[in-house]
């Protein structure tokens, strides 16, 4: 049975570095590509980036000069840091997997992980 | 960035009556289009894949159409559980994008 489950500190303060832990059991993490998603109010959701079991990565431009993503196989788990957050960060963000050769579509979400962004 | 416009932004829908949900694309995406179902505190549900591919588990009762910008998402016959915000993605281009929601109610 696939899990994933994001952990995180549920309150950063502003400046800081957001840092999340995606763990994936049920599935081997280089069997399949995975992204991260956020969802707000207001917004909606929001795709942050890709990591694939290769170590590339890809993502969103807004983003890009404050995100890493990255994958460890050896412990099944999946990380996420964003630099220099603001209110604007604040969000429910979930770790997403998705199908090899597929039509990027993401299949299987987390819970997701509440972040609010305050002082 | 392709943009992704949804259309409505919010339904009230009774028990059993067939909703359609429209998402247009600022540029053709051929049939790299997704639905998503959220729900508040759960995690988001993969309904259609590729334009128009159930998502295993998905009920038939979903269904998706449409290549290249305009797409739409059918439910036919509306069920308790069917009332929840619905998202359609984008995963043509990098970055993935995706539409603003529409949001299913009760009448």
């Amino acid at each position: 049975q696939v899990q994933l489950q994001e952990s995180g500190p549920g309150l950063v303060k502003p400046s800081e570095t957001l840092s999340l832990i995606c763990s994936v059991s049920g599935v081997s993490i280089s069997a399949y590509y995975w992204s991260w998603m956020r969802q707000t109010p207001g917004k909606g959701l929001e795709w942050i980036g890709n990591v694939y079991h290769s170590g590339r990565t890809e993502y969103n431009p807004s983003l890009k000069t404050r995100v890493i993503l990255s994958a460890d196989t050896s412990n099944s788990r999946l990380s996420l840091n964003l630099t220099s957050v603001t209110a604007a960060d604040t969000a429910v963000y979930h770790c997403v997997r998705q199908p090899t050769g597929s039509y990027g579509q993401g299949d299987f979400w987390g819970q997701g992980a509440q972040v609010t962004v305050s002082s | 960035d392709i943009q992704m416009t949804q259309s409505p932004s919010s339904l009230s829908a009774s028990l059993g009556d067939r909703v359609i949900i429209s998402c247009r694309a600022s540029q053709s995406i051929n049939i790299f289009l997704n639905w998503y179902q959220v729900k508040p505190g759960k995690a988001p549900q993969l309904l259609i894949y590729a334009a128009s591919t159930l998502h295993s588990g998905v009920p038939p009762r979903f269904s998706g159409s449409g290549s290249g910008t305009e797409f739409t998402l059918t439910i036919t016959g509306l069920q308790s559980e069917d009332f929840a915000t619905y998202y359609c993605q984008q995963s043509h281009t990098i970055p993935r994008t995706f539409g603003r929601g529409t949001m299913v109610d009760i009448k």
